[in-house]
C-alpha cells in the first residue's frame, strides 16, 4: 500500500509554456503533499507543502506565482510551472503523507522537466 | 537548524563487499530518521526507518541503528549486490515543523 503516482514522468516543451504535473495518492488519503525539486547529483529541495482545501505553504526563495500548487482533493495535488524557462528544467518529485500520520512520506517516481 | 550530513560519494564496491554509508544529524528535538533509495530515473523509496534512540531499522539486508550518543544513523549491509547500485539519502523528520530534511545523497555503484 501507500502508492503515489506522478504524471507525466517526462515532459519536454518550449520556453514560455506552462506545464502541469499531477501527484496522486492511489490507495490512501493525503491531506498533505509535498513538492520537491532535485538538481542533477544533488539532494531534494523542498519547494512547498500542499494542504488539501487551503493555500500551499512555500519555502523561502520559491516563487509562488511561478510554481502554482492546487490540492483540490484528498488524493490529488498539482504543480503548474507557469511560463517555464530553461532554468526551470529539473527533476520534480512529489510526496504524500497519509492523513493522520506524521510520517513517513511516500514518494512518486518524479517528473523530469526539460524546457527548450 | 535541522541538517543531515552524509558521507560524500561516489562509492564503488565489488559485489559481496561490506557497505557502510555514514550519516549524522543535528540533535535538535527527537527526530525520526530514515534512509531512502533512489534508483536511476525514479523517485525515492523508503528503505528503512527508526523513530527513537537505539531503534534498528532493517530491510533487504540493510540496517541502520539510531545512535543518540553519536547523533548517527549509519547505513550498513553485509554483502552488497549489483542491484543495490543507486543513490542513498539519509533524512530526518522534525515533528515540530513536520519537515523532512535530506542529506546530499551518496551514489553507490556495485561492480560484478
Amino acid at each position: 500500500g501507500a502508492v503515489v503516482s506522478q504524471h507525466p514522468s517526462w515532459v519536454i516543451c518550449k520556453s514560455g509554456t506552462s506545464v502541469k504535473i499531477e501527484c496522486r495518492s492511489l490507495d490512501f488519503q493525503a491531506t498533505t503533499m509535498f513538492w520537491y525539486r532535485q538538481f542533477p547529483k544533488q539532494s531534494l529541495m523542498l519547494m512547498a507543502t500542499s494542504n488539501e482545501g487551503s493555500k500551499a505553504t512555500y519555502e523561502q526563495g520559491v516563487e509562488k506565482d511561478k510554481f502554482l500548487i492546487n490540492h483540490a482533493s484528498l488524493t490529488l495535488s498539482t504543480l503548474t510551472v507557469t511560463s517555464a524557462h530553461p532554468e526551470d528544467s529539473s527533476f520534480y518529485i512529489c510526496s504524500a503523507r497519509r492523513t493522520g500520520d506524521s510520517q513517513p512520506q511516500h514518494f512518486g517516481d518524479g517528473t523530469r522537466l526539460s524546457i527548450l | 537548524g535541522d541538517s543531515v550530513t552524509q558521507m560524500e560519494g561516489p562509492v564503488t564496491l565489488s559485489e559481496e563487499a561490506f557497505l557502510t554509508i555514514n550519516c549524522t544529524y543535528t540533535a535538535t528535538g527527537y527526530p525520526s530518521l530514515f534512509w531512502y533509495v533512489q534508483y536511476p530515473g525514479e523517485g525515492l523509496q523508503l528503505l528503512l526507518k527508526a523513530t527513537k534512540a537505539d531503534d534498528k531499522g532493517s530491510n533487504k539486508g540493510f540496517e541502520a541503528t539510531y545512535r543518540k550518543e553519536t547523533t548517527s544513523f549509519h547505513l550498513e549491509k553485509g554483502s552488497v549486490q549489483v542491484s543495490d547500485s543507486a543513490v542513498y539519502f539519509c533524512a530526518r523528520f522534525n515533528f515540530g515543523n513536520e519537515k523532512l530534511t535530506f542529506g546530499t545523497g551518496t551514489r553507490l555503484t556495485i561492480i560484478p
